[in-house]
């Protein structure tokens, strides 16, 4: 088993440019998530998904998107990448009471 | 609004001592406390978790307390070693709704050695 896997591990992103982080889970886990980790700030949630199909906003979901087609894969869509959208991202997978498996994190600097 | 608040933000303990982080929650609907351990470049591994209808959890030299009247709980770590040093979170879920695991900013721990 992999676990969560991250693609790519960083980025360098230009102002206004778009990209996608890759999320990818063998574990045949339902729930996904992703969080962005800033310094001493601890992770926010920017998406979740319950299920293939389903998606729903966290608490930090403004210039992102996400989609859920499968159970495996869960990518993040930044779009007009901002400065402020610099951080650590991470993603995860877990069943209810799991407590989560994290990825590795992809670390995106906008400049 | 913060739904878990986490102190100290950062903590120094003797090598051997006792290292404490405590955590409070808001939402009564949380049923799912774990504490996760952070070390440089790498993603948050779950170290150890309780329910609210415990009081105590032992694993090892790690220990949660719950004070569910309080809507508080602890990590304690006994015999801290400085494999220890790295940045631990509290954390707090509903695992009846959606497992939404909502984070307290951190406790960056060292261990003098």
């Amino acid at each position: 088993n992999a676990g969560v896997t991250q693609t790519p591990k960083f980025r360098i992103l230009k102002i206004g440019q778009s990209m996608t982080l890759q999320c990818t889970q063998d574990m045949n886990h339902n729930y996904m998530y992703w969080y962005r980790q800033d310094p001493g700030m601890g992770l926010k949630l920017i998406y979740y998904s319950v299920g293939a199909g389903i998606t729903d906003k966290g608490e930090v979901p403004n210039g992102y998107n996400v989609s859920r087609s499968t159970t495996e894969d869960f990518p993040l869509r930044l779009e007009l990448a901002a400065p402020s959208q610099t951080s650590v991202y991470f993603c995860a997978s877990s069943y209810p009471g799991s407590g989560g498996f994290f990825g590795p994190g992809t670390r995106l600097t906008v400049l | 609004q913060q739904q878990v608040k986490q102190s100290p933000q950062s903590l120094i303990v003797q090598k051997g001592g006792i290292s404490i982080i405590n955590c409070a929650y808001e939402n009564t609907a949380f049923d799912y406390f774990p504490w996760y351990q952070q070390f440089p470049g790498k993603g948050p591994a779950l170290l150890i978790a309780i329910r609210p209808d415990v009081s105590e959890k032992k694993e090892g030299r790690f220990t949660i307390s719950f004070n569910k009247s309080a809507k508080q709980f602890s990590l304690h770590i006994m015999d801290s070693q400085p494999g220890d040093s790295a940045t631990y979170f509290c954390a707090a879920s509903n695992t009846g709704r959606d497992d939404k695991i909502i984070f307290g900013k951190g406790t960056r721990l060292h261990i003098l050695p």
